[in-house]
């Protein structure tokens, strides 16, 4: 596609129960990244994805989080047991190989509120 | 481990007013460094990247930035803002030792007053 693309766009939930965040990539980006965004705050990395592999995951706040990419397109982050402190904006965004120096491009994210 | 230091959290300017953010990071090898821009309901995108050669980056929109290894810094400069520059604005870093992931700063709210 033209960008980054990302679903939902809002999703509202109750505490406990799981989501599934998606992201399709610009197509032939081989690099896929998440991050969070807390109301007020910075980006914070979750997880770096490069092809079908995470060579870093070092940023996954618990293992109620979790991630996958297949096909080296499409990625999906999975929280389970949804907490209040979840709430955020997800980001994705990708790169055209992240071993460069690209620049990411950025989805719109998803707005994450956790009643 | 790599970490970005904005200084700035919020700055409120009036037009033609000069614009200099703070950024600096904390990491000893070779780094990329950028700023990204978040104009209100828009999403994430470039402003301008250093990755070797001149230290002094021009920008879109007349923004530049300036990498100063001695002072591990990268502030981004414009000498005249407009209320169109009214945004968040991210310093970011990666290192190839670092897997090439990238670092943000916590960001700095511009505005503008017209």
């Amino acid at each position: 596609g033209a960008g980054v693309s990302q679903s939902p766009s809002n999703k509202v939930t109750e505490k406990g129960k799981d989501v599934e965040l998606r992201c399709d990539p610009i197509s032939g980006h081989t690099a896929l990244y998440w991050y969070r965004q807390r109301l007020g705050q910075g980006l914070e990395f979750l997880i770096y994805f490069q092809g079908n592999s995470a060579p870093d995951k070092s940023g996954l706040p618990s293992d109620r989080f979790s991630a996958e990419r297949t096909g080296e397109s499409v990625s999906t982050l999975t929280i389970q047991r949804t907490q209040q402190e979840d709430s955020a904006v997800y980001l994705c965004a990708s790169s055209l190989n992240g071993r460069d120096t690209g620049e990411l491009f950025f989805g719109e994210g998803s707005r994450l509120t956790v009643l | 481990a790599q970490s970005v230091s904005q200084h700035n959290h919020h700055v409120i300017l009036s037009e033609a007013a000069s614009l200099e953010l703070g950024c600096n990071y904390s990491y000893g090898g070779t780094v990329n460094l950028f700023w990204y821009v978040q104009y209100p309901g828009q999403h994430l995108q470039l402003l301008l990247k250093y990755f070797s050669g001149d230290p002094l980056v021009k920008g879109i929109k007349g923004f530049e930035a300036e990498f100063i290894k001695s002072k591990f810094s990268f502030n981004l400069r414009k000498p005249s803002v407009q209320w169109s520059d009214t945004a968040e604005y991210f310093c970011a870093v990666n290192a190839p030792t670092g897997g090439f992931k990238t670092i943000f700063g916590a960001g700095t709210r511009l505005f503008v007053k017209a």
